[in-house]
């Protein structure tokens, strides 16, 4: 058990939908990413928040946005359902904002656009 | 720009057997580089880490050391278990301001009694 947590587990959607995930970091971690993880894709870097704030930006479509809270959890909003958006996504977190620090994953949220 | 490769899978093994899962990568710097495990259904799990050159990462029988001059970090395990049955993945930590973490595409290990 990494101490991240993700929910929900599994999420099942029609197309042109929205949907919220919810990520909370290991206990003291201030820095959350998430990550997509697809069969044509990999495992893709979409965002990352640190301790509130946006540090940085991946390949992320502008029909999702993300935020972290006061309390530090993050959650991860989809819109515009598309098919191709059906991918396990991650969030993971770290201590710091940066430098080679160690990211803890947590179990993934299976998203399934019908 | 910063890039992992990985063998191609699967690597099917039998119980034993010695591993070997080639990983070498393109990056600005001396980023740290990992290696995470995926188990059928589960998340990613930290296997192991090495943060510099020459550094040995190692853990649950597992090893891979950084090698600067040819730029690898293959993944080797002298006696697999069925148990280790799963998709490996060979990542580094992006330099610059993000510090993303730049994944492989994945070798699938079956381990077969």
């Amino acid at each position: 058990d990494s101490g991240v947590t993700q929910t929900p587990k599994h999420l099942i959607t029609a197309t042109g939908q929205r949907v919220t995930l919810r990520c909370s970091p290991r206990s003291g971690d201030l820095s959350v990413y998430w990550y997509q993880q697809s069969l044509d894709q990999g495992l893709q870097f979409l965002i990352q928040y640190y301790n509130g704030e946006e540090r940085a930006k991946g390949n992320i479509l502008e029909r999702f946005s993300a935020q972290q809270f006061p309390d530090l959890h993050s959650e991860l909003n989809l819109s515009s359902l598309e098919l191709g958006d059906s991918a396990l996504y991650f969030c993971a977190s770290s201590v710091l904002a940066g430098g080679p620090d160690t990211q803890y994953f947590g179990p993934g949220t299976r998203l399934t656009v019908l | 720009g910063n890039s992992v490769t990985q063998m191609e899978g699967p690597v099917t093994l039998s119980e034993e057997a010695f591993l070997t899962i080639n990983c070498t990568y393109t990056a600005t710097g001396y980023p740290s580089l990992f290696w995470y495990v995926q188990y059928p259904g589960e998340g990613l799990q930290l296997l192991l880490k090495a943060t510099k050159a020459d550094d040995k990462g190692s853990n649950k029988g597992f090893e891979a050391t950084y090698r600067k001059e040819t730029t690898s970090f293959h993944l080797e395990k002298g006696s697999v278990q069925v148990s280790d049955s799963a998709v490996y993945f060979c990542a580094l930590i992006s330099m610059d301001s993000s510090y993303k973490l730049i994944f492989g595409s994945g070798t699938r290990l079956l381990v077969r009694p």
